[in-house]
């Protein structure tokens, strides 16, 4: 199995839409979580970091799911600007090294 | 100006040849890492240091190799470069100190091998 796991999409959906990401992580021990936005041919920047009580950047909401190992990305009203590829990250327990998701591909269509 | 950076940004380069890939920072960060993207394949780590003395293999460290200069610097160098190292090359640093281990990234070197 995977350390990381997403979808890999693509997603397309309409401006306005809501949409939720999806990652699944195999290591309990792991500590921190994190979405990163990628664009075409650029560098992975981060989205948000992901803590247990979960949290709220505006549109974009995050949680953590200990129990059944997994993170979950939602974005409310989305943006034609927030096509992208969304990649979830998380440590190898003990802040240690991070490993990356293979990324979510999001296209919002007009 | 960029916090990380990553030099050359593209170099096409011929199989057998020795390439090496630098990458500077000015977050004042102890950690730095070297990934390569591939399409589908996501980031893969190929070599992690935690501070200058302390090197580390990735996942996919085979055909690499790295050097620590200081603090702010760690290069990547492929010794003879192979075809399917073809890849997007990535420089990331992050922050002991910092409570979490969110990773800030260079722009990037692609990097072809005909």
């Amino acid at each position: 199995r995977k350390e990381v796991e997403q979808d890999p999409g693509p997603f397309n959906v309409p401006e306005g839409a809501t949409v939720a990401f999806n990652c699944t992580y195999s290591n309990s021990a792991s500590q921190s979580f994190f979405w990163y936005r990628q664009d075409c041919r650029k560098e992975p920047k981060l989205l948000m970091s992901v803590y247990s009580s979960g949290n709220e950047d505006g549109r974009f909401t995050a949680q953590l799911n200990r129990a059944s190992q997994y993170i979950s990305l939602l974005i409310r009203d989305s943006k034609l600007s927030d096509s992208a590829t969304y990649l979830c990250a998380t440590d190898s327990g003990g802040y240690q090294k991070v490993t990356f998701g293979t990324g979510t591909k999001l296209q919002v269509i007009p | 100006d960029a916090d990380v950076t990553q030099t050359p940004r593209n170099r096409i380069t011929k199989t057998g040849k020795r390439i090496m890939l630098e990458c500077s920072q000015t977050k004042g960060h102890d950690r730095m890492y070297w990934y390569r993207q591939d399409p589908g394949l996501g980031l893969r780590l190929i070599y992690y240091s935690f501070d200058v003395k302390d090197i580390n293999k990735g996942e996919i460290s085979d055909g690499y190799s790295v050097s620590r200069q200081a603090q702010a610097k760690f290069s990547l160098s492929l010794e003879s470069a192979i075809p399917n190292q073809t890849a997007l090359y990535f420089c990331a640093t992050s922050d002991s100190a910092g409570g979490s281990n969110e990773q800030f990234f260079g722009p990037g070197t692609r990097l072809t091998v005909l």
